[in-house]
């Protein structure tokens, strides 16, 4: 699986918008971008993924590069339950190949 | 909605021991995946099972096993437990013909003294 860079950490003000970016200049055609992200203590939840277009859930939004060497993963309005790591990740195998975790973004939240 | 169920939720065994780490699936669910993740690192694919046969091999120790049954659930057996294999253990589901992500576990950790 291709390699992916984000910062190892940020921090934000609660109720502010968060942008997460990730880096994949290596990015292949049939790469899937997911995000997960991990709250302390707690397995790794799924949050978006996206191939080409811009995709939005009720979790957060997902904006990807024309040239999909990065990505954004945008939280509208932060809040303390969204402290967490968040990874990066590209999937390309079959539904049964195991997820490569990276290193993630460490989200502060400051209340 | 039901989660992935995984047993025990602390562990504690002595170096050179055995343990058993078991993971029930969302009903439905296909593939279940093991992960270790150990203090201050981040989730290490280990192995990943469909349709009770193995799928695709990480990182896992030769000391390990794991296998899938007929009713979807997994076990992970660790045999001659290292102080190193100390760590958080998630299980996962999916369906296999699905991107839309992974479901993880609470994960079970396990402290080797």
């Amino acid at each position: 699986d291709a390699k992916t860079t984000q910062p190892n950490s940020m921090e934000s003000n609660e109720e502010e918008p968060v942008h997460l970016p990730c880096n994949h200049s290596t990015i292949s055609g049939t790469d899937y971008i997911h995000w997960y992200r991990q709250l302390p203590s707690q397995g790794p939840e799924y949050v978006i993924h996206g191939l080409t277009s811009n995709v939005n859930n009720r979790m957060a939004s997902l904006a990807i590069a024309e040239d999909r060497k990065s990505s954004t993963l945008i939280l509208h309005r932060a809040t303390l339950r969204d402290a967490a790591v968040y990874y990066c990740i590209l999937y390309s195998g079959g539904g049964a190949d195991g997820l490569t975790f990276g290193k993630g973004t460490h989200l502060i939240i400051q209340p | 909605a039901a989660g992935v169920i995984q047993s025990p939720r602390h562990l504690i065994k002595e170096k050179r021991e055995t343990a058993t780490l078991k993971c029930y699936p969302i009903p439905r669910h296909d593939t279940v995946y093991w992960y270790q993740q150990g203090p201050g690192q981040d989730p290490q694919f280990l192995i990943s099972f469909y349709e009770k046969m193995q799928s695709d091999k990480g990182s896992i120790p030769d000391r390990f096993s794991a296998q899938q049954f007929s009713d979807y659930h997994s076990e992970l057996n660790m045999s001659s437990l290292e102080l190193g294999d100390s760590a958080l253990y998630f299980c996962a589901s999916s369906l296999e013909e699905s991107r839309f992500g992974y479901t993880f576990g609470s994960g079970t950790r396990l402290t080797v003294v």
